[in-house]
C-alpha cells in the first residue's frame, strides 16, 4: 500500500515571500489533516478535512495560511506571506475517517526554512 | 492547546535495557494513542489504546492507562538501536467539527549500541 506522499520535501524562501505544500492521501482515506511540526514540539493540527469538506481549521492562521483539498483526494496548503515563525516541518497525515480512534498515517513531511 | 506531556524530555539508555515513557494528560479522553518519529521513517503509530482498557500489548510494546491518575506509560522492552526515536502520546479532544489528536512534545529515546 503506498504511503502518504507529500512534496516539496525541503523548501527555502525569504520573508514575505509565498509557498505552496502538496499532499496525496492514502488512497480511499477520507480524512486528511494537515500538522505543523516546530523544532522540539509535537505536531500541532492546523486543519482537518473530510472529504473535500473542512471539519476544523479553527487554529489555521487564516490571514496567512490557506488550505484546498480538491475533489476530495490531493490537498494544497499555502502560506502568502511567510513570516520567520512559520519555520517549521508541515506533516500531512491521512485516515480512513473522522474521529479519534482511527489511526493516522503521516507523510515523511515539508521542512520549510524562512529566512 | 497541549493536552499530553511526556515524561521524561529524554532519555538514555543501553542496548537491551528497557525503557519507559510516561505520559499524563488533564481532561477526560476516549482514546490515546502512541507515535514514534525517527528522520528514517517519519511519524509512525505505535498503539492506541482505548479509555477502558487498563493495558494493552504489541510486539516489545507494553502500554498502560490509568484514567483515574489521568496517565499513560508506554514501556519498550529489549531495546534495540532502531529504538532510537522521539516518541509521542496523543490524546483526543473534541474540536470544532469532530475528535482530534494533541501531541505532548516527546520523549527523546537514545538507545546506546
Amino acid at each position: 500500500e503506498a504511503g502518504v506522499a507529500q512534496s516539496p520535501r525541503y523548501k527555502i524562501i525569504e520573508k514575505r515571500q509565498s509557498v505552496a505544500f502538496w499532499c496525496n492521501p492514502i488512497s480511499g482515506h477520507a480524512t486528511l489533516y494537515w500538522y505543523q511540526q516546530i523544532l522540539g514540539q509535537g505536531p500541532k493540527l492546523l486543519i482537518q478535512f473530510q472529504n473535500n469538506g473542512v471539519v476544523d481549521d479553527s487554529q489555521l492562521p487564516k490571514d496567512r495560511f490557506s488550505a484546498e483539498r480538491l475533489k476530495g483526494v490531493d490537498s494544497t496548503l499555502k502560506i502568502q506571506p511567510a513570516k520567520l515563525e512559520d519555520s517549521a516541518v508541515y506533516l500531512c497525515a491521512s485516515s480512513l475517517d473522522t474521529g479519534s480512534s482511527y489511526e493516522q498515517y503521516f507523510g515523511p513531511g515539508t521542512r520549510l526554512t524562512v529566512t | 492547546s497541549q493536552q499530553g506531556e511526556e515524561d521524561p524530555q529524554a532519555l538514555s539508555i543501553q542496548e537491551g535495557e528497557n525503557a519507559t515513557m510516561n505520559c499524563s494528560y488533564k481532561t477526560s479522553i476516549n482514546n490515546l494513542q502512541w507515535y514514534r518519529q525517527n528522520s528514517g521513517r517519519g511519524l509512525v503509530h505505535l498503539i492506541l489504546i482505548r479509555s477502558n482498557e487498563r493495558e494493552k500489548h504489541s510486539g516489545r510494546l507494553r502500554v498502560t492507562l490509568d484514567t483515574s491518575k489521568k496517565s499513560s506509560s508506554l514501556l519498550i522492552t529489549a531495546s534495540r538501536a532502531a529504538d532510537t526515536a522521539s516518541y509521542f502520546c496523543a490524546t483526543d479532544n473534541l474540536g470544532a467539527g469532530s475528535y482530534q489528536l494533541t501531541f505532548g512534545k516527546g520523549t527523546k529515546l537514545s538507545v546506546i549500541p
